[in-house]
């Protein structure tokens, strides 16, 4: 079967920087993509990687291992309008998004 | 405001009857989807429909049916409702076919169904 795996809840201070992991079994692999999703509100789109390595846009970035089924959003100088989970989701060989549970990040002060 | 609208934003719902969410988009995006999100599960495709006119079914299909009669409309209809559908529906499309590049989705602001 597929599977998404991501932790369910890390805690994080605010300034600090925190990394989100994602470990992904997929029948085929067409792309990433992070997202995250406000209590409550709708998710919304952060990164996307379809080749190996980082991809940085400001405060987060998203990385990328093919071979090793393994992605992490890193998170810098953490704001407390940071908290939300965030979404781990992979396109298939029939491109179908297959999502991870979520990871609920909560910043304190 | 572009963007997705879903109604109603909350509903309770016997078990047995009908029930119809609403999603409109104005975005002219050709694909649009249906997602439920439930509690420590991942969000489960529904419905979809790449272009006006076509549909075709998601993970968990059972119990619900679409329709896409023009661009901007997606509804998702409940025959009959049961508990196990209470959840909360989101709405979603892109503008590029789904294997197509990045292929962002946009969400509407999800539904939230109970079923007793």
């Amino acid at each position: 079967g597929q599977n998404i795996d991501q932790p369910t809840e890390m805690t994080a201070t605010e300034g600090a920087i925190v990394q989100i992991n994602c470990t992904y079994q997929t029948s085929g692999f067409n792309g990433l993509f992070w997202y995250q999703q406000h209590a409550g509100e709708a998710p919304t789109f952060l990164s996307y990687n379809v080749l190996d390595g980082l991809e940085e846009k400001g405060r987060f970035s998203s990385f990328l291992s093919r071979s090793k089924g393994y992605s992490y959003l890193l998170l810098k100088e953490l704001q407390m309008k940071d908290s939300a989970s965030y979404l781990c989701a992979v396109r298939d060989s029939n491109y179908q998004l297959i999502w991870g549970a979520g990871t609920k990040l909560i910043i304190k002060p | 405001i572009a963007g997705i609208t879903q109604a109603p934003t909350s509903q309770i719902l016997a078990a047995g009857r009908r029930m119809t969410l609403r999603c409109t988009q104005d975005m002219r995006h050709n694909a649009m989807y249906w997602y439920r999100q439930d509690l420590g599960l991942g969000l489960r495709l529904i419905h979809y429909s790449n272009t006006a006119g076509t549909t075709g079914k998601g993970e968990v299909p059972d119990g619900y049916s679409v329709s896409r009669a023009n661009t901007d409309d997606f509804p998702l209809t409940l025959a009959s409702a049961v508990p196990s559908q209470t959840s909360v529906y989101f709405c979603a499309s892109s503008a590029g076919d789904p294997g197509s590049g990045a292929n962002v989705l946009t969400f509407g602001a999800g539904s939230r169904l109970t079923v007793l």
